[in-house]
């Protein structure tokens, strides 16, 4: 069965401080690997997608990783701001578009 | 621009009521999506549709039928509410892209929240 796992669950953090959010994974055939942030009573939005062949994709404060032998992915966020606080979730890819697998999020709490 | 719009944000029903979640996509964008998202579960899939004109299962279709009215608009009914299916729902779209449908972002409405009393 095709499963994403995230950790931790939670993590608070002081504003400016840099983060570290992890994915594990084992789906079967892997296509890509996103990470969505998802604001409380909103959708998710993308931040990044990789390929089986992309290491590192960043986007602004965002720098996912991606190890494809480990199965492995992270999401390391820089300074962080009052406005990271959000869900974060893992998402894997494995054959099209259709067949995508969702982790459960790790919540994110960036205080003042 | 708009993106995905979903209506209503809220509902209540009561057991064994129907109603039709709708859902609209500005971005023209072929392939659209339904999911529903519980506590301290990921998104699930119920369907979804590739392009105009068709539609599929995804992980969790029972208690649901779905229209693809246009390239536009994708509606998701219950047509007899069940207690097990208060959750949130989330429309989404996407574009097949020069990468093919596996390498494009889905965007996401904002959801609408059901509660089945």
């Amino acid at each position: 069965k095709n499963q994403v796992e995230q950790s931790p669950q939670s993590l608070i953090i002081l504003e400016g401080k840099n983060c570290t959010l992890q994915c594990n994974y084992t789906v079967s055939p892997f296509s890509n690997l996103r990470w969505y942030k998802q604001d409380t009573g909103r959708g998710p939005v993308s931040l990044t997608i990789m390929t089986f062949s992309e290491n590192t994709k960043s986007n602004g404060r965002y720098t996912a990783t991606l190890d494809a032998d480990t199965k492995q992915s992270s999401l390391h966020i820089t300074a962080s701001q009052l406005s990271d606080s959000a869900s974060y979730i893992c998402v894997v890819g494995g054959g099209s578009n259709y067949k995508l697998t969702f982790g459960k999020g790790t919540l994110l709490t960036v205080n003042p | 621009n708009a993106g995905v719009t979903q209506t209503p944000k809220f509902q209540v029903l009561k057991t064994g009521q129907s109603m039709t979640l709708q859902c609209a996509q500005d971005m023209n964008h072929n392939s659209m999506y339904w999911y529903r998202q519980d506590p301290g579960m990921g998104l699930r899939l119920i369907y979804y549709s590739a392009s105009e004109g068709t539609t599929d299962k995804g992980e969790v279709p029972n208690g649901y039928n779905v229209s693809r009215l246009n390239k536009r608009e994708f509606s998701l009914r219950l047509e007899s509410a069940a207690p097990s299916q208060t959750s949130v729902y989330f429309c989404a779209s996407s574009s097949p892209g020069t990468g093919g449908y596996s390498n494009q972002p889905q965007h996401f409405g904002d959801g609408t929240r059901l509660s089945i009393l």
